[in-house]
């Protein structure tokens, strides 16, 4: 059973920044969000994550709501190489962990 | 960096055939996962496996088997080949204890076609 929900496809502008929103409403305490991209034919590559507080790295910022329902990976300037598919995935540090993806949303750049 | 190699990229087996994917990781994660994807269905949990000779059914088990005899290695096997098996299979692996990152790995994923 997914724990989260994500629309199935988005489109951006390129140089535009692409927002993919991301459900996760029976999150527990100790899970943490994880956003990962899968560009075609290769497997998933991690983005970022968070727990509670903002983040942001080289590749994205992440904006987690304060009732941490639900998130937003923010990509600032899309390019055309960010064409994938991502996937939002919610779980915890440490364990064992059946990690559910799901079918993400797959983002489209347009030139 | 971390390292997930899969055995072979493309393959082309016959009904009926008995088919080995092979993955092999390089640091030393004591997890280690196989999953299919299909267009529109996104990625399923076949098996996983926390330890050596350990597994874990993952959502669609059925049809396939695991082996995992040394702690890099988890080989995913299709004991006897369907149509319905054609799909691209992704391993992945993680570590138990991850600190303040808790990053799965995937390798580049084998194309099975199944005629």
């Amino acid at each position: 059973d997914a724990k989260t929900t994500q629309p199935p496809s988005m489109d951006c502008a390129e140089g535009r920044a692409a927002n993919l929103p991301c459900n996760h409403s029976t999150i527990s305490g100790n899970e943490y969000v994880y956003w990962y991209r899968q560009i075609h034919s290769q497997g998933p590559q991690y983005i970022i994550h968070g727990l509670k507080n903002n983040e942001t790295n080289e590749m994205a910022s992440l904006i987690i709501t304060e009732d941490r329902k639900s998130s937003t990976l923010i990509l600032p300037h899309a390019t055309l190489r960010d064409t994938a598919v991502y996937y939002c995935i919610v779980y915890p540090l440490e364990g064992t962990y059946k990690y559910i993806f799901g079918t993400g949303t797959r983002l489209k750049v347009l030139a | 960096d971390v390292k997930v190699t899969q055995s072979s990229r493309y393959l082309v087996k016959r009904t009926g055939e008995k088919v080995f994917l092979e993955c092999v990781q390089d640091m030393d994660h004591e997890n280690m996962f196989w999953y299919r994807q299909d267009p529109g269905l996104g990625l399923r949990l076949i098996y996983f496996s926390y330890d050596v000779k350990m597994k874990e059914k993952g959502d669609i088990p059925e049809g396939y088997s695991v082996s995992r005899e040394k702690k890099e290695r988890f080989s995913l096997i299709l004991e006897s080949a369907s149509t319905n098996q054609t799909s691209m299979y992704l391993c992945a692996s993680s570590l138990i204890n991850r600190g303040s990152r808790n990053t799965i790995y995937f390798g580049e994923g084998s194309w099975l076609t199944v005629v």
